[in-house]
């Protein structure tokens, strides 16, 4: 079964703390994305990476790194974590032309 | 870049009726149009797509209308039920693979 796996599902971080989040997908999909969804602005690209070491800019990538070292594993890290980064998190891969998404990270940062 | 507009926030219907949700998009060049359901607090799942080449598409319950002249393209829901009712999101691709989605659509179904 064709999944976008993320950890951790929730996480509660203080402010100025690293923080690391994990997708994982075993499709051998090339293309994934990470995104944050805030309510009612709908979803806001922060990275997109077509392969191992190839990644690229969202709309939105201040205050935001990646790791793309695997095909099969895309990380998202946040430097000294601010306040407004407070936001749930999708990591998708491409399955068929369409995003696949994983079930999301909650992320509060205080 | 491109722009993605949903134009209701909202939507309320009865069930059995049909809802429509409207999107419009900015880059001409834009040729492929997926829309998402999001249920309370769980991910966002495929629902239907669209390709520039064709200007209707239906699975089941659910139709995509696309005019490209006016670059705007819809999600009809007809025969709505109670399970229909989420958020629903219109997205549009800009070529490279980047995808951006509209604000999304809250759907409630009245029983």
């Amino acid at each position: 079964d064709m999944k976008v796996t993320q950890m951790p599902r929730y996480l509660i971080k203080r402010m100025g703390e690293n923080v690391l989040l994990e997708c994982g997908q075993d499709m051998s999909h090339e293309t994934m994305y990470w995104y944050r969804q805030d309510p009612g602005l709908g979803l806001q690209l922060i990275y997109i990476s077509y392969d191992v070491d190839s990644n690229s800019e969202g709309d939105i990538p201040k205050g935001y790194r990646v790791s793309r070292k695997k095909r099969e594993h895309f990380s998202l890290i946040l430097d000294s974590a601010k306040t407004n980064q407070t936001s749930v998190y999708f990591c998708a891969s491409i399955h068929n032309q369409a995003p696949l998404f994983g079930e999301g990270t909650r992320l509060s940062v205080l | 870049g491109e722009k993605v507009e949903q134009h209701e926030s909202t939507l309320s219907v009865r069930e059995g009726d049909s809802a429509v949700i409207n999107c419009t998009y900015t880059d001409t060049a834009s040729s492929y149009f997926p829309w998402y359901k999001q249920e309370a607090g769980k991910s966002l799942h495929f629902v239907i797509d669209i390709r520039s080449n064709v200007d209707r598409k239906q699975s089941q319950r659910l139709i995509v209308l696309l005019d490209k002249k006016a670059k705007r393209f819809s999600l009809h829901i007809t025969a709505t039920q109670p399970e229909d009712s989420a958020i629903y999101f219109c997205a549009g691709n800009t070529g490279n693979y980047k995808y951006v989605f509209g604000a999304g659509t809250r759907l409630k179904v009245i029983a």
